[in-house]
């Protein structure tokens, strides 16, 4: 157990709907990532928040948003969902914001899209 | 920005054998260089990291080389065993304000047949 709690674990929806992914880091860290896992594409990495703030941004689409609560929870918002959009959805968390740190990985949840 | 090429995408060896899967990567500011394990329907788990400043890097059966001139690196398993089958992803960073965006290969399935 990594210590990154992430709900809920699976999530079927239809496509034009709305889904929010939550992720609770572990206790201490002030960083927390986003990464989408398709077949296709591998792990993309999508966002970064630390404490609170967006430090860095990759491949997210328009239709995606998140951000990063005062108690450091995380949530993933993702709107006008299509089927393309169903992968897994990890969320990782580290001590700090800075390269060289030990990120840690959710269990993730998996969101299908119908 | 930063692009991680990872071969072979699959890899299958006889228990006890070694095993070895190269990255290669294309921002020469990169300086940390994990390795993730993932096994089937689970999250990503860090088995080894190096950072710049060292060339090799060493934890039981496993190691870690890095060439910085020519930009690649190496996972080294050996003495495989079958509860090494899984998917191993290298991934590669940079000190930067702008965060600790990993940037992913593609992966390799590893099968360590008995």
């Amino acid at each position: 157990d990594s210590g990154v709690t992430q709900t809920p674990k699976h999530l079927i929806t239809a496509t034009g709907q709305r889904v929010t992914l939550r992720c609770s880091p572990r206790s201490g860290d002030l960083s927390v990532y986003w990464y989408q896992q398709s077949l296709d594409q591998g792990l993309q990495f999508l966002i970064q928040y630390y404490n609170g703030e967006e430090r860095a941004k990759g491949n997210i689409l328009e239709r995606f948003s998140a951000q990063q609560f005062p108690d450091l929870h995380s949530e993933l918002n993702l709107s006008s969902l299509e089927l393309g959009d169903s992968a897994l959805y990890f969320c990782a968390s580290s001590v700090t914001g800075g390269a060289g740190t030990e990120a840690f990985f959710g269990q993730g949840t998996r969101l299908t899209v119908v | 920005g930063e692009n991680v090429e990872q071969h072979p995408s699959t890899l299958s060896v006889q228990e006890g054998d070694s095993a070895v899967i190269k990255c290669t990567y294309s921002d020469s500011a990169s300086n940390y260089f994990p390795w993730y394990k993932q096994e089937l329907g689970k999250r990503p788990q860090l088995i080894i990291d190096i950072r710049s400043n060292v060339g090799e890097k060493k934890d039981q059966r496993i190691a870690v080389t890095l060439n910085k001139t020519a930009k690649h690196f190496s996972l080294h398993i050996t003495e495989t065993q079958p509860e090494d089958s899984a998917v191993y992803f290298c991934a590669a960073s940079r000190s930067s304000n702008a965060g600790n965006m990993l940037t992913f290969g593609g992966g390799t399935r590893l099968m360590v047949k008995p």
